[in-house]
Formats: C-alpha cells, structure tokens, sequence
C-alpha cells in the first residue's frame, strides 16, 4: 500500500503563472487535507475535502487558491497568478472515512518556489 | 475551536542527554493528540499518538509522550537523544468523534542535538 503521493517534490513558477499540485490518499482514504508551510512557521490548514466535496476551506486564501478532489483521479490544489509569498512547502494528508480516522498520513510535500 | 502551543521554538540539547518537548493544547471537548517529526526537506511522520486508555505513551525511536488532562498538556519526552533525532517536532490535536474538523498543529519545535 503506497503512501500518500505529492508531485511534483519541487515546483519552480515565474510570478503570473498558475502552480498546480498534485495529491494521491492513500489506497481506501476519502478524505484529503492540505497545509501549508513557511520557513519558520507551523503547518496551517488550507483546505480539507472529501470525493467531490469541499468540507471545510476556512484556512485557504480568497483569491486564486483553488482545491477539487474529484470522484477519480488525485486532489489539486491550484495556485493561479502566484506572488513571491506563495513561495513554501504544502503538504497533502489523507486520512480514512470519519469512523476509522484515527491518523492522518503525509507525503513528502511540494516545495513551490516563484521567481 | 481548538489551539495547540509549543512553548520552545529551538531547543539545544546534548547528545544521549534527556530532552522534554512540551505541548499544551486548548479545546473544549475531548481530544485525539499527536506528535509528529519532520526530517530537513521530508514530509511529517508520525511519532506517537494518544486516542484512549493508559495516559503514557510509547513512540517510536524511543520516544514517549504523557497525556495530562488536567493540564492539557501532552509533553513529549526521551531519556537519551542522538545525533539523529534532530528534526523539527510538532504536536498537533484532532476533536473526537468530529467529522468535519482538521488536525491542528503547533508551530513546531526544532531539536538540535550537539555531539
């Protein structure tokens, strides 16, 4: 059973363009969280969505952050227009259905850098 | 809502000396705690968690955390580090038997372990 997968490990985007990240659960997790992390700082909640729902998106920017988790396929979180401040690791969880969620599982995280 | 705080931001320590990491957590309902440990450019792993049952719990990599209710506190310990346990350390909580919260972790605490 692979771990949760993130690509790719290391993102490079000139300010303007549009980042996408992706997130693969691990096998049998409906439920996928994104954080981001800043040099110096914790691990803050971005979004956190099950299949094709948004279940709670209180930690994510209002403007040009995006997540979908479709029914097939991995979670996106879409960075569009991005600034310099953009510039850190975000990292993907998965975790079981609500009954059987006693841990949540990282990847290795996507380093975005914007140039 | 709930908060996590890490009280020490670094912490310097010598190596097979004893080390505690300390988190105290905020929550008006019960709680699932954590510790998780991040290696330099790796994701998170987990360390220990506490759901039920005996307050002390046993990691891996010989370490062990207890669970203080009265205090809110779930403080992280090991009797004797190594060179390789220096990494940033982070606590984080999860409301029980809530479908729609995300873990919520501390700003994390970095262990430097000195030869």
């Amino acid at each position: 059973n692979a771990g949760v997968m993130q690509n790719p490990r290391h993102l490079v985007r000139r300010r303007g363009q549009e980042a996408r990240l992706r997130c693969s659960p691990m096998k049998g997790h409906s439920h996928v969280y994104w954080y981001r992390q800043l040099p110096e700082e914790g691990l803050k909640f971005m979004v956190y969505l099950q299949k094709e729902n948004i279940i709670d998106e209180s930690g994510m920017p209002k403007e040009r952050f995006s997540a979908e988790f479709p029914k097939e396929g991995p979670s996106i979180l879409r960075i569009q227009q991005v600034v310099r401040g953009d510039s850190a690791a975000y990292f993907c969880a998965s975790s079981p259905p609500t009954q059987a969620r006693t841990e949540a599982f990282f990847g290795q995280g996507t380093r975005l850098t914007v140039v | 809502a709930q908060s996590v705080t890490q009280l020490d931001s670094q912490v310097p320590v010598f190596e097979e000396a004893p080390v505690e990491l300390r988190c105290n957590y905020s929550s008006s309902v019960s709680v699932y705690l954590f510790w998780y440990v991040q290696y330099p450019n790796q994701g998170l792993q987990l360390l220990l968690k506490y759901l039920s049952g005996s307050t002390l719990v046993k990691g891996i990599n010989g370490f062990e955390a207890e669970f203080n209710k009265s205090q809110t506190s779930f403080h992280l310990r090991k009797p004797s580090v190594h060179i390789s346990d220096t990494a940033e350390y982070f606590c984080a909580v999860w409301r029980q038997n809530s479908g729609n919260t995300p873990l919520v972790f501390g700003k994390g605490t970095r262990l430097s372990v000195i030869a």
